[in-house]
């Protein structure tokens, strides 16, 4: 079956840090990958996609890069801010009928001033 | 405001009590998806309906069932209630069954005692 899976949080890093969230998949195909943040008290947000390999998905600072050779999806931002804590989800959808994503745990990310 | 709407917000009841949780998809959304966010179990798919028919089972106990109506929302309906179920309960919609990620609502958070 599906599934992924991301590194353990919580990740605390100092402002303007650079950040990686590692994420590896298992999948059937080719499937569609994602990264949710979820901000405290709120639902996710899709943060940023890839539909193929070697696509690379980016928004508001953050990029990832779909690797089939090594089935990753490794989130990285160069510098990180304070209003970036949250719970970051990376997640995959298969390409076939039914539009179902699987998650991994999540990894919480703390940014201090 | 994502555009997914979900009440109430947060829900308390007790043991062997049965709650409906409302969800009214993005305008122009047919698929609705709901998922329960526990902290021993992550994020779970349960169960997605397209346009009013089911097209997709996860998880979901059989104490929980849920539907979609014409106008498109959906309800989740839980019975039977175990301290067990205390959890988020997320609904998402998106367009189709395209590979583009969905919208989360805000969630409903239920508290069995």
């Amino acid at each position: 079956g599906n599934s992924v899976t991301q590194m353990e949080g919580p990740v605390t890093l100092s402002e303007e840090a650079f950040l990686t969230i590692n994420c590896t998949y298992t999948a059937t195909g080719y499937p569609s990958l994602f990264w949710y943040v979820q901000y405290p008290g709120e639902g996710l947000q899709l943060l940023l996609k890839a539909t193929k390999a070697d696509d690379k998905g980016s928004n508001k600072g953050f990029e990832a890069t779909y690797r089939k050779e090594t089935t990753s999806f490794h989130l990285e931002k160069g510098s990180v801010q304070v209003s970036d804590s949250a719970v970051y989800f990376c997640a995959l959808s298969p390409n076939n009928a039914g539009n179902m994503l699987t998650f991994g745990g999540g990894t919480r990310l703390m940014v201090k001033p | 405001d994502s555009g997914v709407t979900q009440t109430p917000k947060h829900l308390i009841t007790a043991t062997g009590q049965r709650v409906t949780l409302r969800c009214s998809p993005r305008s122009g959304d047919l698929s609705v998806y709901w998922y329960q966010q526990s902290l021993d179990q992550g994020l779970q798919f349960l169960i997605q309906y397209y346009n009013g028919e089911e097209r997709a089972k996860g998880n979901i106990l059989e104490r929980f069932s849920a539907q979609q109506f014409p106008d498109l929302h959906s309800e989740l309906n839980l019975s039977s209630l175990e301290l067990g179920d205390s959890a988020l309960y997320f609904c998402a919609s998106s367009v189709d069954r395209s590979s583009y990620g969905y919208t989360f609502g805000s969630g409903t958070r239920l508290t069995v005692v």
